[in-house]
């Protein structure tokens, strides 16, 4: 079984200031890790993802993560923020590919809303 | 990349009815998911759904309240069966393509209020 914790369910930046969304998961199989992030009253859209490969990933939107397994974290982070950024955030998990091939589906955490404040 | 439409975008229900929302895939994909996202909450995955099969329920998720089908590569509908103001939440059907593996992708969702 898999799970994940965002902590801090707000974060507020400045404009051109670093964004940091912290999210830890706990998983008994190597986890695929991703972020999506949701605008109001739209679906959800990915970010970024973690496959086993690269621990840092880069995403769209200038937006990166790093995967730091002995700290089971998966934090989102972006050096300079913009009005737009803000969204609400979703980290997931999923073990699917390791459990017979197929998708099982994602667990999320319970999202992070972040504020741009100009 | 897959194109995912959902319908409807949103319905308000009178309790005790049904709806039944429908997704539509422009590519076929093995694996077809619904979720709920109840307001102001996280996600939550109700049933996966694989053609030719029954559909699987996580924790908590019925069959008789929320009925899948699954009649091709491309399509599904979830019916949210003798609703009540609970039901209320935001529906979304999301799928993994053959060709992006490890990437899920989902329909804008369908906001539903039980009144």
């Amino acid at each position: 079984a898999q799970s994940v914790t965002q902590l801090g369910s707000h974060v507020s930046v400045s404009e051109g200031a670093l964004v940091l969304l912290r999210c830890n998961y706990s998983s008994s199989v190597p986890p695929y890790l991703f972020w999506y992030v949701q605008y109001p009253n739209q679906g959800l859209q990915l970010l970024l993802k973690y496959t086993s490969a690269a621990t840092l990933v880069k995403g769209i939107n200038g937006f990166e993560a790093e995967f730091k397994k002995s700290e089971t974290s998966f934090h989102l982070t972006k050096p300079s923020a913009h009005m737009s950024d803000a969204a609400e955030y979703f980290c997931a998990v999923s073990a699917g590919f390791y459990s017979g091939g197929g998708a099982d589906g994602l667990t999320f955490g319970k999202g992070t809303h972040l504020i741009i404040q100009p | 990349s897959a194109v995912i439409s959902q319908k409807p975008s949103r319905d308000i229900c009178q309790r005790g009815t049904s709806l039944t929302i429908q997704c539509q895939v422009d590519s076929q994909v093995t694996m077809m998911f619904w979720y709920r996202q109840q307001p102001g909450q996280s996600l939550t995955l109700i049933a996966t759904a694989n053609q030719g099969s029954e559909a699987t329920y996580e924790s908590g998720f019925v069959i008789d309240k929320f009925p899948i089908s699954r009649p091709n590569l491309t399509f599904s509908t979830l019916t949210v069966s003798n609703m009540s103001p609970e039901d209320s939440s935001i529906y979304l059907c999301s799928v993994e393509p053959f060709s992006s593996r490890a990437e899920a992708f989902f329909g804008q969702g369908t906001r539903l209020t039980v009144v």
